[in-house]
This record gives structure tokens, C-alpha cells and sequence, in this order.
């Protein structure tokens, strides 16, 4: 059993650019969220999916855009990436949005 | 909007001894969770516990819930190194909806 899968683990960006950081879940989870990690701030909701073809934005939204085609896959896309994006970037999942949630690993991006 | 703020941010124990770590929050919740996140990884569910509930135990762990004021409390028994991590309480939103996460507490256990 994977979990909650994402991809990449790393990645560097250029001012600019766009990218789509992959989340997969295989528990048949319906919510499903975006956090960003940033030193002495804990973590900021991004934005979060109650079920397929639902998504919403969270605290910090802005510059980023989600969909939910299926209930296994919630990419997260950098439109046009800024320094400021800079940050560790975690996918979760869970039952219902106040359950237990299960994370991935992370991908740390990195902006210049 | 941060809701839940833990208290100490960073703490340093010997192995063996207890660790106690506080989480304070700003307005009325339905659940309050416990997260670990050792370096470099994801964070792992600990414990939930419900606005109408006290005490939870699981394994080492025991935690507090006072919604008079407004503060839960995570312990840690008889720690070991491999306890070392951050460790990060999440309540409620101000909507009831989604969980927002405190800052959370660096634990140290040296050997």
C-alpha cells in the first residue's frame, strides 16, 4: 500500500516557468489538500479537493491552480513560478476533511 | 490565519525523561490532532482527540484536551532518541472546515 505518492522529490525553477508537482493517493480518499512549508511558520493550506471535480482555495492560493478528474490524483500547477514560491511542498489525503490525514514525502522547490 | 500556536518552540531532554509539549488555539474546535515530522519527511497523524473528550493515551503518548482554556498538551514518556522530530498540533479552522496547523515544537532527545 503506497500511501500518498508524490512527485517530483526536488526541483529547481527558474523565475518564470511553470510546473505541476504530482500527488497520487490509492486509499480511496476523498479529501484531499496542498500545504506549503516554510521555516517557523508551520503549514499553509494552498488548496483542497472534498471529491472529485470539487476544489477550493485555502490560506495561501495565490499563484497556484488545482484539479480533481479523479479521486486518486490532485496535481498542484506553478502557473508562472517566483522566488517567493520557494518552499516544501506536501500532499495529504484523508477520509473526510477533520480525520486523520496521511501524507506524502514532500517535494522541495526551489526558485532562482 | 494561524489558529493553534505550540509552546516551547524547540526543546532538548535526556533520553528516558519526559517531554511536554503545549498547543494554545483562539476559537471553539471539534477536533484537535497531533502530527510528528521527523527531518526531511512527511508528517505522521499521532493522535486526534474531539472537542468533547479529555484525555486519549497511544503508547507513550497521552494527550490533553481543555477547551475552557482553549489548550491541549502532548506527552511524551521515558523518550527515546528516536523521538526526535517536530512535532505540530492542528485544530479546526475559523469556518469548522479544514485544519490549520501551529508552528510547531523542535524536540531534541539526546542519548
Amino acid at each position: 500500500n503506497a500511501g500518498v505518492t508524490q512527485t517530483p522529490k526536488f526541483q529547481v525553477l527558474k523565475t518564470g516557468q511553470s510546473m505541476t508537482l504530482q500527488c497520487a493517493q490509492d486509499m480511496n480518499h476523498e479529501y484531499m489538500s496542498w500545504y506549503r512549508q516554510d521555516p517557523g511558520m508551520g503549514l499553509r493550506l494552498i488548496h483542497y479537493s472534498v471529491g472529485a471535480g470539487i476544489t477550493d482555495q485555502g490560506e495561501v492560493p495565490n499563484g497556484y491552480n488545482v484539479s480533481r478528474s479523479t479521486t486518486e490524483d490532485f496535481p498542484l500547477r506553478l502557473l508562472s513560478a517566483a522566488p517567493s514560491q520557494t518552499s516544501v511542498y506536501f500532499c495529504a489525503s484523508s477520509w473526510q476533511r477533520n480525520t486523520e490525514a496521511f501524507f506524502g514525502q514532500g517535494t522541495r522547490l526551489t526558485v532562482v | 490565519s494561524q489558529q493553534g500556536e505550540e509552546d516551547p518552540q524547540a526543546l532538548s531532554i535526556q533520553e528516558g525523561e519526559n517531554a511536554t509539549m503545549n498547543c494554545s488555539y483562539k476559537t471553539s474546535i471539534n477536533n484537535l490532532q497531533w502530527y510528528r515530522q521527523n527531518s526531511g519527511r512527511g508528517l505522521v497523524h499521532l493522535i486526534l482527540i474531539r472537542s468533547n473528550e479529555r484525555e486519549k493515551h497511544s503508547g507513550r503518548l497521552r494527550v490533553t484536551l481543555d477547551t475552557s482554556k482553549k489548550s491541549s498538551s502532548l506527552l511524551i514518556t521515558a523518550s527515546r532518541a528516536a523521538d526526535t522530530a517536530s512535532y505540530f498540533c492542528a485544530t479546526d479552522d475559523n469556518y469548522g472546515q479544514n485544519f490549520v496547523f501551529g508552528p510547531g515544537t523542535r524536540l531534541s532527545v539526546l542519548p
